[in-house]
């Protein structure tokens, strides 16, 4: 199984902050690992998919990148509704593996 | 408006069985893959199990391989999951997934349901 490690687990920021998550794979997965967004008691939404496009309707603040087993979610001026819990997801291969999450906390 | 709606779960014993099912709308169900995703109150998500389009490819997670079993109905536009020989581990909130893309075995998971929760306990 390849095994997803997220990093940091919590992230204490303002408002205005740039953010930067890193997800490592134990193995390639190329291109295709995905980023989502939970809030407490709701579905997790999709982000990014194929590691570094953003899904419609999805606000420009999130970027992400890398390919192999390297992969960043930035998001570049943090924004009230974006206090939440982000997760890695790799879907090179079966089974589909998560990280571990990292929940961004204010500051 | 693209949605999946579960239902089937709630309060059974260790050893009992239990099936959830997902109905799906809003979509052409019939081209896309389906899974089912768990999550423990507080922790992770949890991949379970995934369904191709015509369900010639079905996986499952070590965890519930043996026990857990994915079906789908395209006429019906709903997916599945028969849980048996639950155990106290498999408590949950699961919820129903949607691939992105139909033209991969394996997408990005574009929709989710609302979660139905399941829980194992005397």
């Amino acid at each position: 199984d390849i095994q997803m490690t997220q990093s940091p687990s919590t992230l204490s920021a303002s408002v205005g902050d740039r953010v930067t998550i890193t997800c490592r794979a134990s193995q390639s997965l190329r291109s295709w690992l995905a980023w989502y967004q939970q809030k407490p008691g709701k579905a997790p939404k999709l982000l990014i998919y194929k590691a570094s496009n953003l899904e419609d309707g999805v606000p420009s603040r999130f970027s992400a990148s890398g390919s192999g087993t390297e992969f960043t979610l930035t998001i570049t001026s943090l924004q009230p509704d974006d206090f939440a819990t982000y997760y890695c997801q790799q879907y090179e291969s079966y089974p589909v593996t998560f990280g571990q999450g990292t929940k961004v906390e204010t500051k | 408006e693209v949605r999946l709606v579960e239902s089937g779960g709630g309060l059974v014993q260790p050893g009992r069985s239990l099936r959830l099912s997902c109905a799906a709308s809003g979509f052409t169900f019939d081209n896309f893959a389906m899974h089912w995703v768990r999550q423990v109150s507080g922790k992770g998500l949890e991949w379970v199990s995934g369904i191709s389009w015509n369900s010639g490819g079905i996986d499952y997670a070590d965890s519930v391989k043996g026990r857990f079993t994915i079906s789908r109905d395209n006429a019906k536009n709903s997916l599945y999951l028969q849980m048996n020989s639950l155990r106290p581990e498999d408590t949950a909130l699961y919820y129903c997934v949607k691939d992105r893309y139909k033209g991969r075995q394996l997408d990005a998971f574009n929709i989710w349901g609302q979660g139905t929760l399941v829980t194992v306990s005397s």
